[in-house]
Order: C-alpha cells, then structure tokens, then sequence
C-alpha cells in the first residue's frame, strides 16, 4: 500500500534550516509529484510548493521562493523539503502528499513538527 | 492572486444536512478545479471532495461537492451528519500557475 513516511521533529533557531524528508513505497515513485503543505498551530493550511518525481521540475509558492528548495532521490524513493533562514512563525507541522491518481486519492505523510525558537 | 473565503465556523445537528461556502474572490470558480479537505486535530488532511464533485474511494456519499457560478463560490455538503464528521474543513483550488491556494478553513461542530 501507498506509504509516505516522514522525519521526525525538529527544534532549530532562529536563522537556521531545517530539511524534511518524506520517505514513500508502494507506487512508482517517478509517476507522481509531491507537494508540501505547513500548518501552524493554531493556523489553517498552507501549500508551499510541489516537486516533480519524474524531472524534479518544481513550483514553489512566490511567499517561498526566496528560502525553499524540494529535491528528491528517486533511487530511495524520497522527498525532501528544505527551509532556509528560519523565523518564529516557521514553526508548524509540515506534511508531504502525493499527486492524486485516477480513482482520485492521494496520500499524506504523518507529518512534521518544526519549532522554532531561540 | 485570488484568495478563497469560508466561513470561519458552522454547526449542526446529528442527522442533519450542513453546507459549507468557498468563495473565490476575483476570477471565474470554473476556472480551476475546487479541492475539499477535512483536517482533523493530530491528524494529516484528507481529500473529501476532488474536481468540484468527485469522491475518491472510501468517501461515503453523505459527501457531495458543487459549484455555482453565479455565487462564484464552490460548495460541500455533508448529510446525515455523524459525530465524526467534525472537523475543520478547507477548500483549495489552483492559481493560473497551478499554485494551490487554499481557504481559511470552516470549524464543522456537530451537537
């Protein structure tokens, strides 16, 4: 079955990056891209930009551009999701999901909690 | 950019019928495809709705999504509401550069 399985938290400082990986199995991995989405607490949800799994072609939302990288290692099946210059209002669980298929369901990762404070 | 706007919370009773609002701000809510996410507390997002009215497997039917152009707002709707279907609710589509954008979110109580 479709697994997407994430790092564990993190507690950065200010200034610092953070890189999130999101481990999948079961589909082929090049077929289908992943996006990323941030919810912080007590917020509503946030897309931060998606990456190709075929031709790590990305599109980052503008409000990111500046500070996210998405990569991937297609031989491990993995996506990552990198922030830069890390700020207070960065803390927030961020979760992976894969493209939709045809019967239309798409999956999530569990989920990451990034803090970040001094 | 257009933003999504939904009503901060709605509530109802088991049993009952509940509709939740997405309105598109500026352009056309044809335009792009409307997405539904219920979100629960601890939990990762899942897909109620894809493509305005679209289930994926395992939804029950109870959910149903539609658009109105003449509102230019997209809509869900969940009958026979159960306990379980509490939850925040949030509506997404795609920008003309297939950025998702999301709404604020709906808080669904069920008393």
């Amino acid at each position: 079955q479709v697994q997407l399985v994430q790092s564990g938290g993190e507690v950065k400082k200010p200034g610092a990056s953070v890189k999130v990986s999101c481990k999948t199995s079961g589909y082929t991995f090049i077929s289908y891209g992943i996006s990323w989405v941030r919810q912080a607490p007590g917020q509503g949800l946030e897309w931060m930009g998606w990456i190709s799994g075929y031709d790590d072609s990305t599109n980052y939302a503008q409000k990111f551009q500046d500070r996210v990288t998405m990569t991937t290692d297609t031989s491990r099946s993995i996506g990552y999701m990198e922030l830069r210059s890390l700020r207070s209002d960065d803390t927030a669980v961020y979760y992976c999901a894969r493209d939709r298929d045809m019967p239309g369901n798409d999956f999530w990762g569990q989920g990451t909690l990034v803090t970040v404070s001094s | 950019n257009f933003m999504l706007i939904q009503p901060h919370s709605v509530s109802e009773s088991p049993g009952k019928t509940v509709t939740i609002s997405c309105t598109r701000s500026s352009g056309s809510i044809a335009s792009n495809y409307v997405q539904w996410y219920q979100k629960r507390p601890g939990s990762s997002p899942t897909t109620v709705i894809y493509e305005e009215s679209q289930r994926p497997s395992g939804v029950p039917d109870r959910f149903s999504g539609s658009i109105d152009s003449s509102s230019n707002s997209a809509s869900l709707t969940i009958s026979g509401l159960k306990t379980e279907d509490e939850g925040d609710y949030y509506c997404q589509s795609y920008d003309s550069s297939r950025r998702w954008v999301f709404g604020g979110g709906t808080k669904l109580t069920v008393l």
